[in-house]
């Protein structure tokens, strides 16, 4: 049963345009969000998060957007630029369980 | 200040065999959660420990076992290996457990079974 699903194996997207990358989940009990990105060789690394009390947080290029009605969040990633190229992880947290999504690899082409 | 540290990186054991795998977290971090990602799977909770003692574990065989130390460092060990298990084993260290904490990474475990 996967709690936590990233539809699209992969991504490719021009530099400098905005990558959108998906997580869908089925447990209205998490309460906190996170994204990672992982490059190969190396552990996956932090990049943003977002309460269930907001609908939105950006981090200078990031922004993370959460619809708790269609229980949906995204990424995006804006512009994007070639060092982006890497698998992201969606995380959902309820309590003492997080679960990941697969991963979506992203290839921003220059 | 030093981050999360796997070692070894790389392993390859038959079937059959038993391996035993370590972290050392983030100095000061108290909570280490174990990982196990294969392709098309994602990051699959194994276990989390915090002060010691196990937390939380998930739905993996009882194949998979884990021990904390009083320094936090942690151990994974998993018994009669199968080639399914064959993985990148990833630990993760945070200063309080779960919840709404951020886990940093160690680079993980590239385990190879034959």
């Amino acid at each position: 049963d996967q709690q936590v699903k990233q539809n699209s194996p992969s991504l490719s997207v021009q530099e400098g345009r905005i990558s959108i990358l998906n997580c869908d989940y089925t447990n209205s009990m998490f309460d906190y969000f996170l994204w990672y990105k992982k490059y190969p060789a190396e552990g996956p690394t932090f990049l943003i998060s977002i309460s269930s009390i907001k609908d939105k947080n950006e981090d200078g290029r990031f922004t993370v957007f959460l619809n708790k009605s269609a229980k949906h969040l995204s990424l995006h990633i804006v512009p994007s630029q070639p060092g982006d190229s890497a698998v992201y992880f969606c995380a959902a947290s309820a309590g003492p369980l997080r679960v990941f999504g697969a991963g979506t690899i992203l290839r921003v082409k220059s | 200040k030093a981050g999360v540290t796997q070692t070894p990186r790389y392993l390859i054991k038959t079937r059959g065999q038993q391996v035993t795998l370590s972290c050392s977290p983030i100095s000061g971090h108290r909570s280490v959660s174990w990982y196990q990602q294969t392709p098309g799977q994602g990051l699959q909770f194994l276990f989390e420990y915090f002060s010691e003692t196990q937390r939380n574990k998930g739905n993996f065989p009882g194949r998979f076992s884990g021990r904390q130390f009083s320094n936090s460092r942690s151990e994974m060990n998993v018994s009669t290996l199968e080639l399914g298990d064959s993985a990148l084993y990833l630990c993760a260290s945070s200063l309080v457990p779960l919840a709404k904490n951020i886990q940093y990474f160690g680079a993980g475990t590239r385990l190879s079974v034959l």
